[in-house]
């Protein structure tokens, strides 16, 4: 049982470029979140989804999108880096309770 | 939602207690208040959440006031790896697309 699994742990891009991060899950949950976390900073809400094949925006959606095709995967999309995306990305699943909700090791993305 | 307001840091002896407070002073009568921590460089980690009772399990205790507009967390013999930031979060609970807040939390620091 892996938990939450976030790919990759480190990236590089360079302003313009596009890439995807990729969250897994083996615990059956419905809900997955996608964070970010700025230094200092507590976490802020991108995107999440309540279920497969459905996605929401949350607090700072701007500039990603995501896609939920199977209900263990949920992917986090940038289109074209830009420097203020440089973040740590955490993806989380849960039942959809507050107290439930597990979190990924996450995903240090630096845009040059 | 409530605001909450956290110390930015603190610092405890390693075997004694950690108290960690928080005030939310605008909660409302559904909101229950939720602790989460994050150790370096992981992602967060749920330690416990009351609605008005005192709680304890196996990593914490909670204790709300009576008129629940500030709370403590209690780690009863905090050790070198409970070494975090840790959040308090207040929000409507139950089940449904929930979604975390998180503030700056205060950062924890245990010294041997």
């Amino acid at each position: 049982n892996a938990g939450v699994t976030q790919t990759p742990k480190f990236r590089v891009l360079k302003t313009g470029q596009s890439m995807t991060l990729l969250c897994a899950q083996d615990m059956n949950h419905e809900y997955m979140y996608w964070y970010r976390q700025d230094p200092g900073m507590g976490l802020r809400l991108i995107h999440y989804s309540v279920g497969e094949g459905t996605t929401a925006k949350g607090e700072v959606p701007d500039g990603y999108n995501v896609s939920r095709l199977k209900k263990q995967n949920f992917l986090l999309g940038l289109e074209s880096a830009a420097p203020s995306q440089t973040s740590v990305y955490f993806c989380a699943s849960g039942t959809g309770r507050l107290n439930e909700q597990f979190f990924g090791p996450g995903t240090r993305l630096t845009v040059l | 939602d409530a605001k909450t307001t956290q110390p930015t840091s603190m610092d405890c002896a390693e075997g004694r207690a950690a108290n960690l407070p928080c005030n939310h002073s605008t909660i409302s009568g559904n909101e229950y208040v939720y602790w989460y921590r994050q150790i370096h460089s992981q992602g967060p980690q749920y330690i416990i959440h009351g609605l008005k009772n005192n709680e304890t399990n196996e990593m914490a205790s909670l204790i709300i006031t009576e008129d629940r507009k500030s709370s403590t967390l209690i780690l009863p013999h905090a050790t070198l790896r409970d070494t975090a930031v840790y959040y308090c979060i207040v929000r409507v609970g139950g089940a449904g697309a929930q979604k975390l807040v998180f503030g700056q939390g205060t950062r924890l620091t245990i010294n041997p």
